[in-house]
This record gives C-alpha cells, sequence and structure tokens, in this order.
C-alpha cells in the first residue's frame, strides 16, 4: 500500500459544527503532516507528527485540534470554524528521512 | 529563514516546446530540494528531488539539478505534453524543522496543442 488515504473528499459545515478529518497511511512512515491550502495557493504547514507526538504546530488557533490514535492514523477535529477556513486541507506522510512526503488526494472543506 | 522563490506564472507553451521553470532557494545548511505537481482538483505529487549538491533528480522526462552554488533547482523538460499542463511546486526540507515542506508559490503551466 503506497498510497494515504483522506475521508472525507468533501465536507460541507456550519460555524457551530464540530467535524473530523480522517488521514491513514500503512506505509510504515512515522512523520505525519496536515496542510492547508487556499485557492490558487501552495501549501501551509499546520502541524508535524513524528513518532505519534506533535513537534510542529504553526501557530494554528484552537478550533483545530489534531490527534494521532497510532502510527496509521491522523485526525484533525474541528470547531466552531469561521468561513476563511474553507480551503483543501491535505495530509502527508513520510519515512523519518529526508525522502518526501506521499499527500492524499485532500479533503475540500467549505464552512457556511 | 528557509524560503523557496519560484518564478510566477502562468506558463503557456505549445506542445513539445521546451519547458524551464526557474526555482532558487535560501536554506542554513543543506536542504533536501523537490518538485511537486498539482493536477486540477487533486493533491500533490512528487516529481523529483534531490538531496546533495549536484544531484540531479529526473522523472517522467523532468529533471532539476540541485546546484548549491547558484542555490537553484531549475525543473526542465524537453518535450512538454498537454497532459504536463498542472501546477508546480518548488520545495525544501530541512532535518532541523521536521523535515515539513517549505513550498514556493507554485507556477501553473498551460501546454496547448
Amino acid at each position: 500500500d503506497t498510497e494515504v488515504t483522506q475521508t472525507p473528499k468533501h465536507l460541507v459545515m456550519g460555524m457551530t459544527n464540530k467535524k473530523s478529518l480522517k488521514c491513514e497511511q500503512h506505509m510504515g512512515h512515522r512523520a505525519m503532516y496536515w496542510y492547508k491550502q487556499k485557492a490558487k495557493k501552495p501549501p501551509e504547514l499546520m502541524f508535524v507528527y513524528s513518532y505519534e507526538k506533535l513537534s510542529i504546530n504553526e501557530s494554528v488557533p484552537s478550533r483545530f485540534s489534531p490527534e494521532c490514535p497510532n502510527s496509521s492514523l491522523l485526525n484533525l477535529h474541528l470547531h466552531a470554524l469561521q468561513p476563511e477556513d474553507s480551503a483543501l486541507y491535505l495530509c502527508a506522510s513520510s519515512p523519518q528521512a529526508n525522502y518526501g512526503y506521499t499527500f492524499g488526494s485532500g479533503t475540500r472543506l467549505t464552512v457556511v | 529563514g528557509n524560503s523557496v522563490t519560484q518564478m510566477e506564472g502562468p506558463v503557456t507553451l505549445s506542445e513539445e516546446a521546451f519547458l524551464t521553470i526557474n526555482c532558487t532557494y535560501t536554506a542554513t545548511g543543506y536542504p533536501s530540494l523537490f518538485w511537486y505537481v498539482q493536477y486540477p482538483g487533486e493533491g500533490l505529487q512528487l516529481l523529483l528531488k534531490a538531496t546533495k549538491a549536484d544531484d540531479k533528480g529526473s522523472n517522467k522526462g523532468f529533471e532539476a539539478t540541485y546546484r548549491k552554488e547558484t542555490t537553484s533547482f531549475h525543473l526542465e523538460k524537453g518535450s512538454v505534453q498537454v497532459s504536463d499542463s498542472a501546477v508546480y511546486f518548488c520545495a525544501l526540507s530541512y532535518s532541523n524543522s521536521g523535515y515539513a515542506l517549505n513550498f514556493g508559490k507554485g507556477t501553473s503551466l498551460l501546454v496547448t496543442p
């Protein structure tokens, strides 16, 4: 298995909703990442998990809450989002070495 | 800090034309360098990489050489196809940042028949 699987592919949520994005990989990668990508912009790093521990949080608002339950799964819990949080959320994984990432196809989130 | 600068697009080429997308970087030490491609409505795919000076990454007819003296990693392809139309991102990663990728702004390429 050489893929990173993200679910759901599309999500529409209200500003008072709570939802979660899921990411799964079975490549044995020990580093996992969340990125946010707005239209016509490069991805922006949100969180880095290394060996299931949060190692980098790029000053992301607390309405985004990451979780890494095990080495294969990464979640992003969403609560009280704003319309400007609408974006493509990308998950990626890599070996704990500099080999480059494997990205998932993303969750396109719309906050209404 | 570490940063990547790539040429602004959009770039429009005719099929079979030669492609160059410029990328330069600023980093302390020796980062690894990458080119990623994003097709419309999709996530990013690793196109090629180079982890040390003078390395040449290549894939699907695309090439880029890690030039430490000019801090560059320009992407080239000898003959582009319509199917190469996409957004191309140059990126670097560095061991002291958890190998987090630092992207350039992206270059949109449109290849016309």
